[in-house]
């Protein structure tokens, strides 16, 4: 099955700094997804990237992706503490999934205040 | 919305108990998935459910597990008989259709300690 492998696996920076996380897959992709989640809670969806686009924003969100090098990345701009949570990305392939998604370990990302 | 709804929150039992974890999705979501996360397996997809018929169950870790979605409002995980390894949290997420396009709502998850 597809799945992401996300790295660094741990990240912590300064309110205001940016965040840049890193997700690397092995099969061809249909899009590849990033999810949040916070301490405790379920995930989140972040934003969604289609095999053809090679770069999206949402809000202070930038995500690009590579398929040549089967990579994209999640950049957070203007990092705040309430971004600090872990960060998951699932690459989708094509076909009847069903909707399956398969999590790597994720990133934590903590933002201090 | 309510969005997923899962319950209960939390549980805590002794190792030879049944436990049954129930999950409601969002309403007109046709798809459902359980899911488990610990520290050290991270987030494992244990089975999946379309049109309430099990797609794919190959993540459920041993008999002792089993799922059902009787309806499309209602599913439930059961785990009989319980270990102390089974502790974890699980999470039920739901999404709209099968493309590959849709993304993944989930559950605030209920955290399973087993004694």
């Amino acid at each position: 099955s597809q799945q992401g492998e996300e790295d660094p696996q741990a990240l912590s920076i300064q309110e205001g700094e940016n965040a840049t996380m890193n997700c690397s897959y092995k099969t061809s992709i249909n899009n590849l997804q990033w999810y949040r989640q916070n301490s405790g809670r379920g995930l989140v969806h972040l934003i969604l990237i289609r095999s053809n686009e090679r770069e999206k924003h949402s809000g202070r969100l930038r995500v690009t992706l590579d398929t040549s090098k089967k990579s994209s990345s999640l950049l957070i701009t203007a990092s705040r503490a309430a971004d600090t949570a872990s960060y998951f990305c699932a690459p989708r392939a094509g076909g009847t999934s069903y909707g399956k998604l398969t999590f790597g370990q994720g990133t934590i990302l903590t933002v201090h205040p | 919305d309510a969005g997923v709804i899962q319950s209960p929150r939390h549980e805590v039992t002794e190792m030879g108990q049944e436990v049954t974890l129930r999950c409601k999705p969002i309403s007109g979501h046709n798809s459902l998935f359980w899911y488990r996360q610990t520290m050290m397996r991270g987030l494992e997809l244990l089975i999946y459910f379309n049109n309430n018929v099990p797609i794919d169950d190959s993540g459920m870790p041993e008999d002792r597990f089993s799922a059902k979605m009787p309806n499309a409002s209602f599913s439930t995980l059961k785990i009989q008989p319980s270990e102390p390894r089974d502790s974890a949290v699980y999470f039920c997420a739901s999404s709209l259709g099968t493309s590959v396009l849709r993304e993944q709502y989930f559950g605030p998850g209920t955290r399973l300690t087993v004694t």
